[in-house]
């Protein structure tokens, strides 16, 4: 069964950092492009970036709206997928979610991690 | 970026209604879309890939269509299971973009 588990969410601080991460099993990770999404409460979902795979450099793309912000990295010696997330503002408030996609056919996707961003 | 333009934004239909969900893309797109269907507290399924594609299990009354910058998602027969929100997303250029969604609802 393919299975992705975000964790690492919770509540930050404005201009604070906070690292997401995604646990992958039940396919082989390393054949997938690995994307991150968010979701404010009540809204559409928001593309973040992604991570493509080994065979195409483990290079990124990213939204210009957390370009600079935000880093996608990968270990897939551990089947894992990351989000660094700094300087958050209360506008980065959502669920954050990790899915995989093989030709952007995003298939999977995680149960979500909360991250609320205040003082 | 690439303007998704979701409609409606809210509809309420009977159950073994026919549905119709449209999304406009402000540029061409091609084939560059997937349908997604949110349920309440879940995350969102898959349930059409490249513009025509029927994702896994998703059922037979799910249909989609294009006409230039439309396209649409179609429920042949409306059931219980069916509601959900519904977004579309184009991966034609970066950013890739969401429309705005559509809550379907029984009547």
């Amino acid at each position: 069964e393919v299975k992705l588990l975000e964790s690492g969410g919770g509540l930050v601080q404005p201009g604070g950092s906070m690292r997401l991460s995604c646990a992958a099993s039940g396919f082989t990770f390393t054949d997938f492009y690995m994307y991150w999404f968010r979701q404010p409460a009540g809204k559409a979902p928001e593309w973040l970036g992604f991570i493509r795979n080994k065979g195409n450099g483990y290079t990124t793309e990213y939204n210009p709206s957390v370009e600079g912000r935000f880093t996608i990295s990968r270990d897939d010696t551990q089947n894992m997928l990351y989000l660094q997330m700094n300087t958050l503002s209360a506008e980065d408030t959502a669920t954050y979610y990790c899915a995989r996609a093989l030709f952007r056919r995003m298939d999977a996707w995680g149960q979500g991690a909360s991250v609320t961003v205040s003082s | 970026d690439i303007q998704m333009t979701q409609s409606p934004s809210s509809l309420s239909a009977s159950l073994g209604d026919r549905v119709t969900i449209i999304c406009r893309a402000s540029q061409d797109i091609g084939v560059y879309l997937n349908w997604f269907q949110q349920k309440p507290g879940k995350s969102p399924r898959l349930m059409i890939y490249g513009a025509t594609n029927l994702g896994d299990g998703v059922p037979s009354r799910f249909s989609v269509s294009r006409s230039g910058s439309d396209y649409s998602l179609t429920i042949s027969s409306l059931e219980s299971e069916d509601i959900a929100i519904y977004y579309c997303l184009q991966y034609d250029k970066y950013p890739l973009t969401f429309g705005s969604g559509t809550k379907l609802e029984i009547k």
